[in-house]
């Protein structure tokens, strides 16, 4: 019963790196999110998806771009890395549907360094 | 657009003392409301959600918040708190599908309060 598995667990990039982070859910859930956490801030959404195929802005999507090609994953990239995007990212789903969406389900983390 | 106020980012309690972490939302409609739960170095878990019925929301470890329209509140507490509650805690808010807009389905969260429990 893995749930929302996130890979890798950690990352150290130099300035200018790309990188790929990879969410995979099994639960068939339509939404899923992508948030980086930092200290005193919570959690502040990227981007987001409510379907296959499907993606769109969150709070802070400058320098990151994402893809959801089949519905079980979810992909973070990074094309340019900067100092800034030290974080700690999340993915997450939920379910989709009138009384369908009440909470969200979340991976274990990315801890992401760039220096 | 919906946002969340958690006040205090550090709340220090002894062992068996009662737990209290504030939130406050500000949203255009009647949201959803969750209380997530962060253990050091590891993902979130849902401690309760409030999802228009019962304004009072029992979750799990002894935790439970009420749900105040007049006050826009969702305030977190226990009873008595034991040293396996220290964490980090995260109040958020949804809005349901007939608030329209883009809002559905995302959550926005708080800044986080830590909680630190003595012997």
């Amino acid at each position: 019963n893995a749930g929302v598995t996130q890979t890798p667990k950690f990352r150290v990039l130099k300035t200018g790196q790309s990188m790929t982070l990879l969410c995979a859910q099994d639960m068939n859930h339509e939404y899923m999110y992508w948030y980086r956490q930092d200290p005193g801030m919570g959690l502040r959404l990227i981007h987001y998806s409510v379907g296959e195929g499907t993606t769109a802005k969150g709070e802070v999507p400058d320098g990151y771009n994402v893809s959801r090609l089949k519905k079980q994953n979810f992909l973070l990239g990074l094309e340019s890395a900067a100092p800034s995007q030290t974080s700690v990212y999340f993915c997450a789903s939920s379910p989709w549907g009138v009384r369908a969406w009440t909470e969200a389900f979340f991976g274990q983390g990315t801890r992401l360094t760039v220096v | 657009a919906q946002s969340v106020t958690q006040l205090g980012s550090h709340v220090s309690v002894s062992e068996g003392a009662l737990v209290l972490l504030r939130c406050n939302y500000s949203s255009s409609v009647p949201p959803y409301l969750f209380w997530y739960v962060q253990y050091p170095n590891q993902g979130l878990q849902l401690l309760l959600k409030y999802t228009s019925a019962a304004t009072l929301v029992k979750g799990i470890n002894g935790f439970e918040a009420e749900f105040k329209k007049s006050e826009t509140s969702f305030h977190l507490t226990k009873p008595s708190a034991h040293m396996r509650d220290a964490a980090e805690y995260f109040c958020a808010v949804s809005l349901p599908i007939n608030a329209g807009g883009t809002s559905y389905g995302k959550l926005t969260f708080g800044q986080g309060t830590i909680l630190t429990v003595h012997p």
